[in-house]
């Protein structure tokens, strides 16, 4: 069965610092998602991308962040000067259709020091 | 106030048990997920509903979108079922966003 596949599983950086995490969504998809989870907290929504250009973005994406479709299979989120507060798990998460169901990845552990 | 509640937060009981969690929201939604995140935190997707119910092996989820609650059940409950089960909402509004529950996390001890 497709995956969404997201790389690395861990990263960890300094604070200040520049991350890059990448997403491989399954590929006839249209819609992606990034999603969050600080530790021992809920799953927050991030931003939401389609045909292009995002689609809805939350309180959180603040210009430190922004999201790339490169090349058409990959989908990347971009935190620009990392803070301790960015800690998170992060979920690429993407979907065939409108009324279809999200798909995950199995999420980036990112430790910020 | 979180737009969605679950309960219990916490479950633990013995194998065999029947299980059941329970999802309420307060916004118009278009869809409901039930969702599984195991402890290295990956996240799997249960069922997607809209209305009525579903069944995928021992698992059940229904929903009654005029009472705004939903409930997932599990029957036969095994140590293999202990996770963090998520209950998350698709607004009627916006690009079909998840807002998720805080989970409940369910330990079935053997």
């Amino acid at each position: 069965e497709p995956e969404v596949t997201q790389t690395p599983s861990h990263q960890v950086t300094q604070m200040g610092q520049e991350v890059i995490l990448r997403c491989v969504p399954i590929s006839n998809h249209l819609y992606f998602y990034w999603y969050r989870q600080i530790l021992g907290q809920k799953v927050e929504f991030l931003v939401s991308f389609y045909n292009n250009e995002i689609s809805e973005k939350s309180e959180i994406f603040d210009d430190q962040f922004s999201v790339e479709r490169p090349d058409g299979s990959n989908f990347t989120l971009k935190i620009r000067s990392t803070k301790l507060e960015d800690s998170a798990m992060y979920f690429c998460a993407s979907k065939s259709d409108s009324n279809q169901p999200q798909h995950f990845g199995d999420g980036t552990r990112l430790s910020i020091l | 106030k979180n737009e969605v509640e679950q309960s219990p937060q916490n479950l633990t009981a013995q194998e065999g048990e029947f299980i059941t969690i329970n999802c309420s929201y307060s916004v118009g939604i278009s869809a409901l997920h039930w969702l599984q995140q195991h402890p290295g935190g990956g996240i799997v997707s249960l069922f997607m509903l809209s209305s009525g119910k579903k069944k995928h092996g021992r698992l059940i989820a229904t929903i009654n979108i005029q009472e705004k609650h939903s409930s997932l059940h599990i029957t036969a409950s095994h140590p293999r079922d202990s996770a963090v089960y998520i209950c998350a909402v698709v607004s009627n509004f916006g690009n079909e966003k998840l807002t998720f529950g805080t989970g409940t996390r369910l330990t079935i001890i053997p």
